[in-house]
């Protein structure tokens, strides 16, 4: 069955370290986004992706690093410079043609401890 | 402003109820819109999307876009309690040179037997 893969479903981690989340796609879809979602936020976008070995910032990139070395990945590091990391963390993917709808996978819980 | 707005809810209501959604949105450019259910805990799932103007239904869902007013809605007919969730509408400004979609910060729906 085609879709996302987010792991893990649940991260612990500690003050002062990196933590890297992982997202994988089977869709065949060019264009992959990250978001934070907080209560009363709704979703927030930290980066996406384009096409491979290219990625831009969203509105909320700082303390966050991406790469996109292969069409399917799209890992998120969270790095020690986020202030506040705790938050649920949803992968998304989409065909790039404009008009087409957003796949989300079922997200990472990070909890900073 | 935000560019999307949505009540948080919670909207609460009995089994076999209508239920209306609604999103308001401030930039007349927007064209394609969609309508995600989350439920706790879990990745957004699409359940619609339209591209301008009008109604599609699907089910006992049925997607209303009104641009003249800036408004979109998602009702549900024959509300069951699997429908408690919280429910996202997104929407696409076709101006972005990006594959950039806005969210709105997602109204919670509980359905009680």
């Amino acid at each position: 069955d085609g879709g996302i893969t987010q792991s893990p479903k649940y991260l612990f981690r500690k003050e002062g370290q990196n933590v890297t989340l992982s997202c994988e796609q089977n869709l065949n879809h060019d264009a992959m986004y990250w978001y934070r979602q907080d209560p009363g936020q709704g979703l927030r976008l930290i980066y996406y992706s384009q096409i491979v070995n290219d990625f831009q910032k969203g509105d909320i990139a700082e303390g966050y690093s991406v790469s996109r070395e292969k069409k399917e990945s799209f890992p998120l590091t969270v790095t020690s410079a986020q202030k506040n990391p705790t938050a649920f963390y949803l992968c998304a993917s989409r065909v790039t043609l404009r008009y087409t709808e957003a796949f989300f996978g079922q997200g990472t819980r990070l909890t900073v401890v | 402003q935000k560019e999307v707005e949505q009540d948080p809810g919670p909207l609460s209501v009995p089994e076999g109820a209508i239920v209306s959604l609604n999103c308001t949105y401030s930039n007349s450019a927007f064209q394609y819109f969609m309508w995600y259910r989350q439920y706790s805990r879990k990745g957004p799932e699409l359940l619609m999307y339209t591209y301008s103007s009008g109604n599609k239904e699907d089910g006992r869902f049925t997607a209303q876009v009104d641009k003249s007013s800036k408004y979109i809605s998602l009702f549900i007919r024959d509300s069951q309690p699997s429908d408690s969730a919280t429910y996202l509408c997104a929407m696409q400004d076709p101006s972005y040179n990006t594959d950039k979609l806005i969210f709105g910060t997602g109204t919670r729906l509980q359905v009680f037997p």
